[in-house]
């Protein structure tokens, strides 16, 4: 079945600098990517997500790659801010049930 | 506001008791979602339920069950039967089964 890795565990960046978190996937037949955002004591947020038909999508400070070939997706943050502070979360799509399989998260810290 | 309602945001357990997490949405959506999250691991599935009078079991069912009378609420029981019941459960909807998911604030079961 589905597998996702995500990396780093922990992304410790200078406030104003750009973090990149990244995810691989095992079923090339996945065809939907999306990225959440969870505070501490809080549901995941849907920040930004990607379909197998597109390389990439932007959204202001927030853009997502994909890379078919490779079964590799990436969240980048640019000009981060205090309240980017968070755990993200990738996911990549079941195709056999549209269920999501979700990477373990990586908590970016936003050093001031 | 649409949204997720879970309650209640703090629930306690004693040793054979069965539980229930209520997930209420007015987002008018079709396909509803548990998930457990424990520390430093991405979310798993559940149970899920496509629509009304129907679901299925994810990848960690046992132990718990579930039900879908309505449309707009999905509650889930932790029986006595789950060993190891201390986690966030979180509840998501989405409008079919590959669009994107939405998040409630989860609620924080632990044993007593």
């Amino acid at each position: 079945g589905e597998n996702v890795e995500q990396h780093p565990s922990t992304l410790s960046v200078q406030e104003g600098d750009s973090a990149v978190i990244k995810c691989t996937y095992s079923d090339s037949a996945s065809n939907y990517f999306p990225w959440y955002k969870q505070e501490l004591g809080k549901g995941p947020q849907l920040i930004i997500d990607i379909r197998s038909n597109v390389g990439e999508k932007k959204d202001q400070r927030i853009a997502v790659t994909l890379n078919k070939t490779a079964k590799h997706f990436s969240l980048h943050i640019t000009e981060t801010q205090p309240e980017d502070s968070a755990v993200y979360f990738c996911a990549a799509s079941n195709p056999s049930n549209y269920q999501l399989i979700w990477g373990a998260g990586t908590k970016l810290i936003i050093k001031p | 506001d649409g949204g997720i309602t879970q309650s209640p945001k703090y629930l306690f357990r004693k040793e054979g008791q069965n539980v229930t997490l209520s997930c209420e949405q007015n987002l008018n959506h079709d396909a509803m979602y548990w998930y457990r999250q424990d520390p430093g691991q991405g979310l798993r599935l559940i149970y899920y339920s496509q629509i009304v009078n129907d679901f299925q079991k994810g990848d960690i069912a046992e132990g718990y069950s579930v039900s879908r009378e309505k449309k707009e609420s999905f509650p889930l029981t932790v029986t006595s039967a789950q060993k190891n019941p201390t986690a966030f459960y979180l509840c998501a909807s989405s409008g079919q089964s590959n669009q994107p998911q939405h998040f409630g604030d989860g609620t924080r079961l632990s044993i007593l």
